[in-house]
């Protein structure tokens, strides 16, 4: 299957400061990521879809200015995370999704392997 | 909204026995795709398997298949000969369909841990 690379993997930070979070896709192409946020032992909450050239969707109670998504090229969108609070640590994993319309890759969402943050 | 229900928080069985992780899931869609999605300890999420809504066969993939009852909205995952790599978060996912390949999203169940004995 095809490949999301996350990065990084881990990150501790002080409070009040941003931090950047890169989702590549390495093997191809992606007009579509997501963005999702993993709190312990916790299903997935989609956060944001992030569309490449233009602004990302943001899902209900998700703060945009809180969580800014860049989706610069179609491999490469990232997550910032500005100003964070001990509230924001969590896990974060975003996916991206092949522009496929048949064949068994249709509609599959790839997955990156998420970043830890944990803000002091 | 689709609303996706996994009943089971907690499974375990014997190594090489068969397990059934129970998924229902609430649409009006009738062009939708469903997804097992495995959560392993590295937090990696791995595509297990896939169904295609307007397919009536149901999907396997080598020791994994679904029993996926339309009508009844109803999409369990059944394990064969588990493996101890077989242990992980499972989680089931429901995606509308959408021919214009918009940004169909992933809704996500509360998952079931599964812990396979050796």
């Amino acid at each position: 299957g095809a490949v999301v690379s996350q990065h990084p993997s881990r990150v501790i930070c002080k409070s009040g400061t941003s931090v950047k979070i890169e989702c590549r896709s390495l093997d191809f192409q992606a007009t579509t990521m997501f963005w999702y946020r993993q709190f312990p032992k916790k299903s997935l909450m989609l956060m944001a879809t992030s569309n490449e050239g233009s602004k990302a969707t943001y899902e209900q109670g998700v703060e945009k200015d809180k969580f800014l998504i860049n989706h610069a090229s179609l491999t490469l969108s990232t997550l910032t995370v500005t100003s964070a609070h001990p509230e924001d640590s969590s896990f974060y994993i975003c996916s991206a999704r092949q522009p496929r319309r048949r064949g068994r890759d249709k509609n599959i969402q790839y997955f990156g392997a998420g970043t830890r943050l944990s803000v002091l | 909204a689709q609303t996706v229900t996994q009943s089971q928080p907690e499974m375990s069985v014997q190594e090489a026995e068969t397990v059934t992780l129970s998924c229902t899931y609430d649409t009006s869609e009738n062009n939708y795709y469903l997804f097992w999605y495995k959560q392993p300890p590295s937090r990696q999420m791995i595509l297990v398997i896939r169904q295609e809504a307007y397919k009536q066969q149901n999907a396997t993939e080598n020791r994994f298949s679904v029993n996926f009852q339309k009508a009844a909205k109803s999409f369990s995952l059944k394990i064969s000969d588990s493996q101890l790599g077989d242990t992980a978060m499972y989680f089931c996912a429901f995606m509308k369909g959408n021919s214009n390949f918009g940004n169909e999203k992933l809704t996500f169940g509360t998952g079931t841990r599964l812990t396979i004995i050796p």
